[in-house]
């Protein structure tokens, strides 16, 4: 399968703990997006790379989070110290520099549960 | 920025009827209207999409259409199948601004037997 994959699928957690997703986009695909979504709302753009380059952070994206994508390919998602708000589906998307826009293709997503 | 509405928020038809589902938008500069489908479990994926130099676009059952007077597009399924089930997003777009997707509320479409 050569779509963008998520790792892990699922997740749950106690409030307070540290937590780690990771992303594999479609291969050399330029861009990498971390998108939100809660329960019975769309997706929420969180931040994205081009390159390893992260160029734009979401208010969304609060001090308890980072985000890093160190040789370009695959990306990171932290959440530290997490809330029971946090709890949500973490979507990445990838896209090529091609098209105007360059399609974004989303992966299945990992479901935070906050306990 | 973008404020994103749709309507309705749920729609059920039976098998065979029509859908039509109404994006509205705020940014009077959007430039590209795509639609979205996400099925349950998955990420979302693109179905359709139109500029704003064009004012409507149809592939096989499904068409977009777009009144950039009125700042809406309409999402319309034709012929609907069990398997158009999903959460359908509109996400407008100013092009050239990194592509960061701004998605409406969503509707829920519930094709029936």
């Amino acid at each position: 399968d050569t779509g963008v994959s998520q790792d892990p699928r699922h997740k749950i957690t106690k409030r307070g703990q540290n937590v780690t997703f990771r992303c594999d986009p479609i291969s050399e695909h330029n861009r990498l997006y971390w998108y939100r979504q809660t329960l019975g709302q769309g997706p929420e753009f969180l931040t994205y790379f081009q390159n390893e380059a992260q160029l734009e952070k979401s208010r969304l994206l609060s001090d308890r989070f980072s985000a890093e994508r160190p040789k370009g390919s695959f990306s990171t998602l932290e959440i530290q110290r997490t809330e029971q708000g946090d709890s949500a589906m973490y979507l990445c998307a990838s896209s090529s520099l091609a098209g105007v826009p360059p399609e974004q293709y989303f992966g299945p997503g990992t479901r935070l549960t906050v306990t | 920025g973008e404020n994103v509405e749709q309507h309705p928020s749920t729609l059920s038809v039976q098998e065979g009827d029509s859908a039509v589902i109404k994006c509205t938008y705020s940014d009077s500069a959007s430039n590209y209207f795509p639609w979205y489908k996400q099925e349950l479990g998955k990420g979302p994926q693109l179905i359709i999409d139109i500029r704003s130099n064009v004012g409507e676009k149809k592939d096989q059952r499904i068409a977009v259409t777009l009144n950039k007077t009125a700042k809406h597009f309409s999402l319309h399924i034709t012929e609907t199948q069990p398997e158009d089930s999903a959460v359908y997003f509109c996400a407008p777009l100013r092009t050239g601004t990194a592509s960061k997707l701004t998605f409406g509320t969503g509707t829920r479409l519930q094709v029936t037997l």
